[in-house]
């Protein structure tokens, strides 16, 4: 079935640190990719997303472009902030279902 | 736009009792998703309506759990009777539809005891 696996965390970075959550999928077709990202407390918010394949979805300085040879949708960001202190979950549309990654936490230090 | 409302936001109950989640989505979205969050399986889709028909309720447990959705602008999660591994937060989300970005709740924390 589809799937989607991102890279263990937590992740600890100080800040203006250059960020990468790792993300690759499985799936039939070509489904839709999204970041989400959920801070303390609160529910998920959707960051970025791409519909198709070499798709660059960008938020917030947040970037992640549609790899569809290498099955993935990397999440990068230049340069970090405390504020972005959050659990990130890759997910795929399948059909109307999203199917999430297990979350990543990222801790960023001042 | 109040985005998508849930309530309760907190919700503490013994074994057995029945437990009922309420989530309003935003106005004019036609597909409703039900997810429940835990440490140990993560973000799982439980059930998905649009129109207020059921489309995929794969993800739903077992027959403790229940849901309805019987207008546009109201849907409930029902469990009868609860137990402890039903602990959990659970998520509402809203959408124009099945393959439009999903907006969501901000859950209600179950604890059953």
């Amino acid at each position: 079935g589809d799937s989607v696996t991102q890279m263990e965390g937590p992740v600890t970075l100080s800040e203006e640190a250059f960020l990468t959550i790792n993300c690759t999928y499985t799936a039939t077709g070509y489904p839709s990719l999204f970041w989400y990202v959920q801070y303390p407390g609160e529910g998920l918010q959707l960051l970025l997303k791409a519909t198709k394949a070499d798709d660059k979805g960008s938020n917030k300085g947040f970037e992640a472009t549609y790899r569809k040879e290498t099955t993935s949708f990397h999440l990068e960001k230049g340069s970090v902030q405390v504020s972005d202190s959050a659990v990130y979950f890759c997910a795929l549309n399948q059909g109307g279902k999203l199917i999430f990654g297990q979350g990543t936490e990222l801790s960023v230090k001042p | 736009d109040a985005g998508v409302i849930q309530s309760p936001r907190h919700e503490v109950t013994e074994m057995g009792q029945e437990v009922t989640l309420r989530c309003k989505p935003i106005s004019g979205h036609n597909s409703l998703f039900w997810y429940r969050q835990t440490m140990m399986r993560g973000l799982e889709l439980l059930i998905y309506f649009n129109n207020n028909v059921p489309i995929d309720d794969s993800g739903m447990p077992e027959d403790r759990f229940s849901a309805k959705m019987p207008n546009a602008s109201f849907s409930t999660l029902k469990i009868q009777p609860s137990e402890p591994r039903d602990s959990a937060v659970y998520f509402c989300a809203s959408s124009l539809g099945p393959e439009n970005e999903q907006f969501f709740g901000p859950g209600t924390r179950l604890t059953v005891l």
